[in-house]
């Protein structure tokens, strides 16, 4: 079972429009938690990337949250553009010293098309 | 442009073969990591290298190889294909050990197996 959901799936919005995706996990012991956009045919770039300690994060129009009690993470677009339109990706990180980075979870991503 | 380059951009070969991917990353990151990224599985972490030595490893099979080179470039060797190791690979890097740090991935390199 994976231990990072994502939801809903896909999401088509209209341009200008506000949205929010959602990240469950429970990956455990918890390290951080990374969103990603990936445009069709290229590389992931990262969003944020959050710790234990922080509860928000921004970047522009995205904005993301944590709630390590609950082990959920949100990410809110403002204002949609149609440059928006991709792969939205959750990546949690596990606290394993120096072996962490063997413990990433990747969610299956949410895709997002924004419409004129 | 994130400064990781990756090359080939796309690979087609038959199954049994064996392929060398390379990636040079971004001016002054000393860790490297490789992706694998299939229709099916989404995106899974392989391995990382840091500053010449691997560092940590993740789901990457044994027929998988990687190395970092002094320069720092890396290449990803992957041999005895299968059908099922179609995917984009992706090369990404950061400063140091990366554990808080973003990453920089660069655009892939899309393996087509026939």
């Amino acid at each position: 079972k994976n231990q990072v959901e994502q939801s809903p799936q896909s999401l088509i919005i209209l341009e200008g429009k506000n949205c929010t995706l959602q990240c469950n996990y429970t990956v455990s012991p918890f390290s951080n938690l990374r969103w990603y956009k990936q445009d069709t045919g290229r590389g992931p770039v990262s969003l944020t990337i959050m710790t234990f300690s922080e509860n928000t994060k921004s970047n522009g129009r995205y904005t993301a949250t944590l709630d390590a009690d609950t082990k959920q993470s949100s990410l809110h677009i403002t204002a949609s553009q149609l440059s928006d339109s991709a792969s939205y990706i959750c990546v949690v990180s596990a606290l394993l010293g120096d072996d962490s980075w063997g413990k990433l979870q990747f969610g299956a991503g949410t895709q997002v098309v924004v419409t004129p | 442009d994130s400064g990781v380059t990756q090359t080939p951009k796309h690979l087609i070969t038959a199954t049994g073969q064996r392929v060398t991917l390379r990636c040079s990353p971004r001016s002054g990151d000393l860790s490297v990591y490789w992706y694998q990224q299939s229709l099916d599985q989404g995106l899974q972490f392989l391995i990382q290298y840091y500053n010449g030595e691997e560092r940590a490893k993740g789901n990457i099979l044994e027929r998988f190889s990687a190395q970092q080179f002094p320069d720092l470039h890396s290449e990803l060797n992957l041999s005895s294909l299968e059908l099922g190791d179609s995917a984009l690979y992706f090369c990404a890097s950061s400063k140091g050990t990366g554990e808080n740090q973003p990453q920089h991935f660069g655009d892939g390199t899309r393996l087509s197996i026939l």
